[in-house]
């Protein structure tokens, strides 16, 4: 089975200031990584995948991500952060078989003026 | 335009009646999941269904209860023995193999106690 930790449950930063997200898996087995966004009261919008190739990842909205085997991380960045990046962040797991999505619990960006 | 379509946005359970949400894709796949949202929990899973007529308990299914008679459906019944209902339910598709690996989600019901 896999699992996921996202240890920053809430993470303030200053608009335009960089950011980043932290996420770390566990797994006995290959796995495919994504970062979901989620605004008040909605369903979760895909950001970005990483499947195999090179190891950073561009996603929407000016987003990328590091997939890092040797340390079991595929964390987050934005260089310059918007209001409107003010969402939760949720990071995810399968396996080569899409049996099953497993999600970390979560970080809140509240990015202020 | 294709998705996922959740319905109600809001739901009011009474103790001890069972309750049904709904969920329905019009993007023609195969798998389908329902998640669970708890503040600061993240997305817990509960069941899903890789093929039509077939489905298997996620991490939290105790209390809950599906059914996936059509491709296009997959409707989840909280019971009466879910005794602390009250959350964020999310559903979410996806056609695994196609190139194009990821959820697609609906846009979730509230479900809560009276």
């Amino acid at each position: 089975a896999q699992s996921v930790t996202q240890l920053d449950s809430q993470v303030p930063v200053f608009e335009e200031a960089p950011v980043e997200l932290r996420c770390n898996y566990s797994s006995s087995v290959s796995v495919y990584l994504f970062w979901y966004v989620q605004y008040p009261n909605q369903g979760l919008q895909l950001l970005l995948k990483y499947l195999s190739g090179s190891t950073l990842v561009k996603g929407i909205n000016g987003f990328e991500a590091e997939f890092n085997k040797s340390q079991t991380s595929f964390h987050l960045r934005k260089p310059s952060v918007h209001i409107s990046d003010t969402a939760e962040y949720f990071c995810a797991v399968t396996d080569r078989n899409f049996n099953k999505f497993y999600f970390g619990s979560g970080t809140k960006l509240n990015v202020k003026p | 335009d294709g998705g996922i379509t959740q319905s109600p946005k809001y739901l009011f359970r009474k103790e001890g009646q069972n309750v049904t949400l709904s969920c329905e894709q019009n993007l023609n796949h195969d798998a389908m999941y329902w998640y669970r949202q708890d503040p600061g929990q993240g997305l817990r899973l509960i069941y899903y269904s890789q093929i039509v007529n077939d489905f298997q308990k996620g991490d939290i299914a105790e209390g809950y209860s599906v059914s996936r008679e059509k491709k296009e459906s997959f409707p989840l019944t909280v019971t009466s023995a879910q005794k602390n209902p009250t959350a964020f339910y999310l559903c979410a598709s996806s056609l695994p193999g196609q190139g194009d690996e990821k959820l697609f989600f609906g846009s979730g019901t509230q479900l809560s106690v009276l």
